[in-house]
């Protein structure tokens, strides 16, 4: 079946400092990918996506790059800031926008001053 | 302003009892999703629907119910059957184009507490 798989959380960064969280995919087709944010007590928002392999996503200084030779769409930033602090979720659909979304455990990411 | 609505916010209900969740959106999408969020996990898919009386069961459908009849409200009801139904409740939605760049938005989700 398909399944998203992230790195454990929570992951705890200072300012400025550089973020990666890892995401792999296991999909029975080439999938869209996507990272959504959440913030505390809320829903989700979309951050970036992409659709077919060697896109790069990028979205208020986030960036992703769909690698299918990997299966992975590392989310990563240069300079993380203390309204960074959120949780991140890596997601997969295979066809077209009707189609289902498969999500990850999702990345607490806290970002101290 | 376009998007998608829950509500309450925050629900509290005693065991044994239903209780409908509801979802608008004015984003004139034809697909509509609920999910449920626990702690440290990912969203698991409950129900959705991609035309208006219309509906399939996701992952966890087990004491959980849906209605479609209008295309901009999908609510949910979390019957008594749900052994654990205490969680956070996304709706989503999504246009159907058939363009794979179309996204899924997210209403700011409902906490519900069983008491």
């Amino acid at each position: 079946g398909n399944s998203v798989t992230q790195m454990e959380g929570p992951v705890t960064l200072s300012e400025e400092a550089f973020l990666t969280i890892n995401c792999t995919y296991t999909a029975t087709g080439y999938p869209s990918l996507f990272w959504y944010v959440q913030y505390p007590g809320e829903g989700l928002q979309l951050l970036l996506k992409a659709t077919k392999a060697d896109d790069k996503g990028s979205n208020k200084g986030f960036e992703a790059t769909y690698r299918k030779e990997t299966t992975s769409f590392h989310l990563e930033k240069g300079s993380v800031q203390v309204s960074d602090s959120a949780v991140y979720f890596c997601a997969l659909r295979l066809g077209t926008s009707g189609s289902r979304l498969t999500f990850g455990e999702g990345t607490q990411l806290t970002v101290n001053p | 302003d376009g998007g998608i609505t829950q509500s309450p916010k925050y629900l509290f209900r005693k065991e044994g009892q239903n209780v409908t969740l509801s979802c608008e959106q004015n984003l004139n999408h034809d697909a509509m999703y609920w999910y449920r969020q626990d702690p440290g996990q990912g969203l698991r898919l409950i129900y959705y629907s991609q035309i208006v009386n219309d509906f399939q069961k996701g992952d966890i459908a087990e004491g959980y119910s849906v209605s479609r009849e209008k295309k901009e409200s999908f609510p949910l009801t979390v019957t008594s059957a749900q052994k654990n139904p205490t969680a956070f409740y996304l709706c989503a939605s999504n246009g159907l184009s058939g363009d794979i760049t179309d996204t899924q938005y997210f209403g700011p989700g409902t906490r519900l507490t069983v008491l």
